[in-house]
């Protein structure tokens, strides 16, 4: 459960789509999490998803849960600029205890006006 | 309001100088956890804790003591900080599987 791999950056214009990707090495994680970033804030919950499910939606957001391929994305509709921040994906593993939260290294989303 | 709140929010002492960051959560959550991020690094957990007077190591936890003596509070305490330990900390708090609440952050210097 210690290596969740996410790319470091990502721009998109206003109004297209954003799809953050990341990758973890434990196949037996058990929840998995998106969190995000603004400048000079805290952590903020955006959404979660357990390993028995492949898709949750939540208003503008998707999150896909690919299993086989150990790879997560948080998929965002009709980006705007208030979307810019650091998006860290998460995960307990199982045998980990809930409280073992492993991050990612975050990923940069810009979006251009 | 439900809230993680941690002090102070900014923070600068010099090496060897004993110093206490607290955390206390109002939503009677189980889990608390200390974090620090450092650019590039993303944030690594240095401990949590399971309940009152149970706790545990993250993956960082050289040059740091915590305790929980109550369920709503867990100080941070760096009995010799040095300068490797600047950093932005987060607090955070969780009932299980729902994730962490975070805190504001701290960020501490070291000199």
């Amino acid at each position: 459960g210690e290596d969740v791999e996410q790319s470091l950056f990502l721009s998109v214009r206003e109004g297209d789509s954003s799809v953050i990707n990341c990758t973890y090495t434990d196949s037996s994680s058990t929840y998995l999490y998106w969190y995000k970033q603004e400048p000079g804030a805290g952590l903020q919950l955006l959404t979660y998803i357990f390993s028995n499910m492949d898709m949750k939606q939540d208003q503008r957001l998707t999150v896909l849960l690919n299993k086989k391929d150990k790879h997560l994305s948080l998929r965002i509709a009709d980006t705007q600029t208030g979307d810019s921040a650091i998006y860290f994906c998460a995960e307990i593993a199982r045998g980990s205890t809930l409280g073992r939260l492993y991050f990612g290294r975050g990923t940069q989303l810009t979006v251009w006006p | 309001e439900a809230q993680v709140t941690q002090n102070p929010r900014y923070l600068i002492t010099v090496t060897g100088k004993k110093l206490t960051v607290t955390c206390s959560q109002n939503m009677n959550h189980e889990y608390m956890s200390w974090y620090r991020q450092d650019p590039g690094l993303g944030l690594r957990q240095i401990y949590y804790s399971m309940n009152v007077e149970v706790t545990d190591k993250g993956d960082v936890p050289e040059g740091y003591k915590v305790s929980r003596k109550e369920k709503r509070n867990f100080p941070l305490i760096l009995e010799s900080p040095s300068p490797n330990q600047t950093s932005l900390y987060f607090c955070a708090s969780s009932l299980g599987t729902g994730g962490y609440t975070f805190g504001s952050g701290t960020r501490l210097t070291v000199v």
